[in-house]
């Protein structure tokens, strides 16, 4: 089993662009997380769905963010437009009941 | 109502002693309460997790107690390795969906 897998691993863009990451889950896993770690605060959720519907988003910080998850197997996590204060590395996991497993996640800074 | 309360912020233990660290949450409605291990550069990767049909759960070196009446449980790490210094999150949450609610984390280092 590969594991939850994040892309990219790192990225760095200017402020105003638009950033999209990308998370495929474990294979069976029905529910998606997407967290954001910041030295400040911690391990916060952004979003999570369950068998590709956002069930709880009041994690999202703005309108500026939004996420999607098509089909069972890919999820997406945009920011348009991008802001320094964005900066931080946001981790997708998934779960199939109890414990959710992590991604390596990506790194993002916004200059 | 969400919050998960850590603590110690961080610690320091001398290889082979025990190190504790503690978390409190407020929702009696959460049914699941994992730990997770993060080591630089990684995601959190599952420790150990405990539900609270019972007061203890021991994996090797590792054990969780539970205190329901005063929803706190704590993680318990014996004979301390300097391969186990990372940082330490308790979570609590659901059973069902896994949707968690993560404490503030704890860093811990073992000395030689």
């Amino acid at each position: 089993d590969a594991g939850v897998i994040q892309s990219p691993r790192h990225e760095v863009t200017e402020m105003g662009q638009e950033v999209t990451l990308r998370c495929k889950p474990i294979s069976g896993h029905n529910s998606l997380f997407w967290y954001r770690q910041t030295m400040m605060r911690g391990l916060e959720l952004l979003i999570y769905f369950n068998n590709n519907v956002p069930i709880d988003d009041s994690g999202m910080p703005e309108d500026r963010f939004s996420a999607k998850m098509p089909n069972a197997s890919f999820s997406t996590l945009k920011i348009q437009p991008s802001e320094p204060r964005d900066s931080a590395v946001y981790f997708c996991a998934s779960s199939l009941s109890g414990g959710a497993f992590f991604g390596q996640g990506t790194r993002l800074t916004v200059v | 109502q969400q919050q998960v309360k850590q603590s110690p912020q961080s610690l320091i233990v001398q290889k082979g002693g025990i190190s504790i660290i503690n978390c409190a949450y407020e929702n009696t409605a959460f049914d699941y309460f994992p730990w997770y291990q993060q080591f630089p550069g990684k995601g959190p990767a599952l420790l150990i997790a405990i539900r609270p049909d019972v007061s203890e759960k021991k994996e090797g070196r590792f054990t969780i107690s539970f205190n329901k009446s005063a929803k706190q449980f704590s993680l318990h790490i014996m004979d301390s390795q300097p391969g186990d210094s990372a940082t330490y999150f308790c979570a609590a949450g659901s059973s069902n969906t896994g949707k968690l609610i993560f404490g503030q984390g704890t860093t811990l280092q073992v000395k030689p």
